[in-house]
């Protein structure tokens, strides 16, 4: 069974620009989340879909957003970016067939520098 | 809010030495924990978790008991192999609500291994 994938794993861009992040989830898998990972701050949680609704999100500016599909798929955009901005983004599923935890699965990462 | 405190590394053994990476936690109700291990360019991949007090979580000789007393999940191995050089991660999810959808990670330990 393939795993999270994420696309493009890497990404260049200048502060004012904005950016989209793809995260194709685990077949099956309805739960997608998203976190940000940096040196000064770790990781930090970004938001949760689930069956395209968001169900749960962190603490972060409205530039942040996200969407996700009929078929799971999610993606994340980042409008006028900012330096600190410059982060590995991380996508997780899970089947979130119960109300208790599911476990996360995490796909390798995007990592998003912004100059 | 829930946080979660682990020790800070890096922390460097010899091969075949014993391995503690302290954990403690601050949550509401009855959260699940995990530890997570990240490799080098890699994303966070499930070392082992534990869902309920008392419970032990154990994986490729890692492990990890749940502690509502002293609201600890240490993570330990008894003997380290140059292979488990990474980044750990002790991590907590909420059992209240939309909670579940997010995990609160620590700030990660550094484990190198020497030959």
């Amino acid at each position: 069974k393939a795993g999270v994938t994420q696309t493009p794993r890497y990404l260049i861009k200048t502060r004012g620009q904005q950016v989209t992040l793809s995260c194709s989830p685990i077949s099956g898998h309805r739960s997608v989340s998203w976190y940000q990972q940096t040196p000064g701050q770790g990781l930090q949680f970004l938001f949760e879909y689930f069956s395209e609704t968001q169900r749960n999100k962190g603490n972060f500016p409205g530039r942040f957003s996200g969407r996700q599909f009929s078929n799971s798929r999610s993606e994340m955009n980042v409008s006028t970016l900012e330096l600190g901005d410059s982060a590995l983004y991380l996508c997780a599923s899970s089947l979130k067939v119960t109300n208790f935890y599911n476990e996360q699965f995490f796909g390798p990462g995007t990592r998003l520098t912004v100059l | 809010g829930d946080s979660v405190t682990q020790m800070e590394g890096p922390v460097t053994l010899s091969e075949e030495a014993f391995l503690t990476i302290n954990c403690t936690y601050t949550a509401t109700g009855y959260p699940s924990l995990f530890w997570y291990v990240q490799y080098p360019g890699e994303g966070l991949q499930l070392l082992l978790k534990a869902t309920k007090a008392d419970d032990k979580g154990s994986n490729k000789g890692f492990e990890a008991t749940y502690r509502k007393e002293t609201t600890s999940f240490h993570l330990e191995k008894g003997s380290v192999q140059v292979s488990d050089s990474a980044v750990y991660f002790c991590a907590l999810s909420g059992d209240y609500g939309g909670s579940q959808g997010n995990l609160i990670f620590g700030k990660g330990t550094k484990l190198s291994v020497k030959p």
